[in-house]
């Protein structure tokens, strides 16, 4: 059964600092891997969706990479801003099902001005 | 365009009433999702419908009622509902060829049943 693991929970860190965010999943076998970010009671923005086949994909000062051998994805947020502030959710879909996602629980990023 | 709407962004409701909440989209996806989503949790899966036939169900209690009226369109009735039912209720569409591609969700309507 596949599971999604977000470390850490919660981050905070400076502004214009560089950052990583962690998703680590336990089969490799994925169709594909979606990052998501959701502010406060709000619904979730999809960033950047990842296939199998890719090893990353980048949307201006987001980077997302996927490590299939290793279990692991990471979300790299360039010179941070506080209008990033926001958790951060990955999600996978595996090849057994075409609606299912597995959900991480999220990491919660604060950047301090 | 990627926006996915929903109404209404709030809603309040007594346990003997009935509501309803509305989801558009114009993306020409033919895959459209109900998702419910508690305080610090990722969302929950509820239903999904392709090309506007039920296609999941997962176990929600009868007194969610899912509609899919056309293809850019998605309803859930809402009947009897219990306050533990207080929540985030998203919506999502997606394609359905190519593995049902990437989800684009909706702002959502935040649900207290009193």
């Amino acid at each position: 059964k596949q599971e999604v693991t977000q470390i850490p929970a919660a981050l905070s860190v400076p502004e214009g600092e560089n950052l990583v965010l962690n998703c680590s999943f336990t089969d490799s076998a994925i169709y594909n891997l979606q990052w998501f970010r959701q502010d406060p009671g709000k619904g979730l923005t999809s960033l950047l969706l990842i296939q199998s086949s890719q090893r990353e994909q980048t949307s201006g000062r987001l980077n997302a990479s996927l490590d299939k051998s290793s279990g692991r994805s990471t979300l790299y947020i360039a010179a941070s801003q506080p209008g990033d502030s926001a958790t951060y959710l990955c999600a996978v879909k595996g090849w057994d099902s075409n609606y299912q996602l597995i959900w991480g629980a999220g990491t919660k990023l604060i950047i301090k001005p | 365009d990627t926006e996915v709407t929903q109404t209404p962004k709030h809603l309040v409701m007594g346990m003997t009433n009935k509501k309803s909440l509305k989801c558009e989209q114009h993306m020409g996806h033919r895959a459209m999702y109900w998702y419910k989503q508690k305080a610090k949790k990722p969302p929950e899966l509820m239903f999904v419908y392709s090309y506007e036939k039920l296609s999941i169900n997962e176990s929600v209690p009868s007194r969610f009622s899912p509609e899919c009226p056309n293809s850019s369109l998605l309803n859930l009735h809402l009947h009897a509902l219990q306050p533990e039912d207080s929540a985030l209720y998203l919506c999502a569409s997606s394609q359905v060829d190519q593995g049902y591609g990437e989800q684009y969700f909706g702002p959502g309507t935040r649900l207290t049943v009193t």
